[in-house]
């Protein structure tokens, strides 16, 4: 029962530099989210999506892209990073949106 | 404006005591409250959903309560272990039929032997 996985658990960026977040879950959830952590605040939601093929933006969404092409799969892109995106990444799947969450471990990115 | 505080920030207690954490909101229309555990470096679990009708919930040694009329939840924590030492969030939903949520910023437990 793996659950949520999100690859990789730490990256260091430079400034400018793109790469994707992964996240996959195995347990057939609909709805997938990515929320960011930052010292000092709530988990703040940036993406997030209700099936496959369907995607809308959370509060912060600038600087980031995601797709959804399979019911396992919600990628994260940061197109060109920069320090304000240094954070913890966390991917969630639920059933529903409105049902419990089940949280992957994190990324945890720093961007130089 | 829709808002989620938790108090206290931090809190630190010996293994055995209880110790209550509380969650005020004021997000409306309100549809249910959640508590979350996030040990050091994971992701957050759910320990409990409380929906409007429901004023206690209990999970183990965790026991949940809502009071709906004056916005206040609390989590009560009894005969802490040194596993419970991690932070606990409190979320509410936007609004009803939403998929966005607010989260608080969590009280941080540290349990000592």
């Amino acid at each position: 029962n793996a659950g949520v996985t999100q690859t990789p658990k730490f990256q260091v960026l430079k400034t400018g530099q793109s790469m994707t977040l992964q996240c996959a879950q195995d347990m057939n959830h609909e709805y997938m989210s990515w929320y960011r952590q930052d010292p000092g605040m709530g988990l703040r939601l940036i993406h997030y999506s209700v099936g496959a093929g369907i995607t809308d933006q959370g509060e912060v969404p600038n600087g980031y892209n995601v797709s959804r092409s399979t019911t396992e799969d919600f990628p994260l892109r940061l197109l060109s990073a920069a320090p304000s995106q240094t954070s913890v990444y966390f991917c969630a799947s639920s059933i529903t949106g409105d049902r419990g969450y089940t949280f992957g471990s994190g990324t945890r990115l720093t961007v130089v | 404006k829709n808002q989620v505080e938790q108090s206290p920030q931090s809190l630190i207690i010996l293994e055995g005591k209880n110790c209550t954490l509380q969650c005020n909101y004021t997000v409306s229309p309100f549809s249910n409250l959640r508590w979350y555990k996030q040990d050091t470096g994971r992701g957050p679990v759910s320990l409990t959903i409380m929906t409007f009708s429901e004023n206690t919930k209990s999970n183990g040694r965790y026991t949940a309560t809502l009071d709906a009329d004056t916005k206040q939840s609390s989590l009560h924590i009894t005969a802490s272990q040194l596993s419970d030492s991690a932070s606990y969030i409190c979320v509410v939903p936007k609004g009803a039929g939403t998929y966005k949520y607010i989260f608080g910023t969590g009280t941080r437990l540290k349990v000592l032997a």
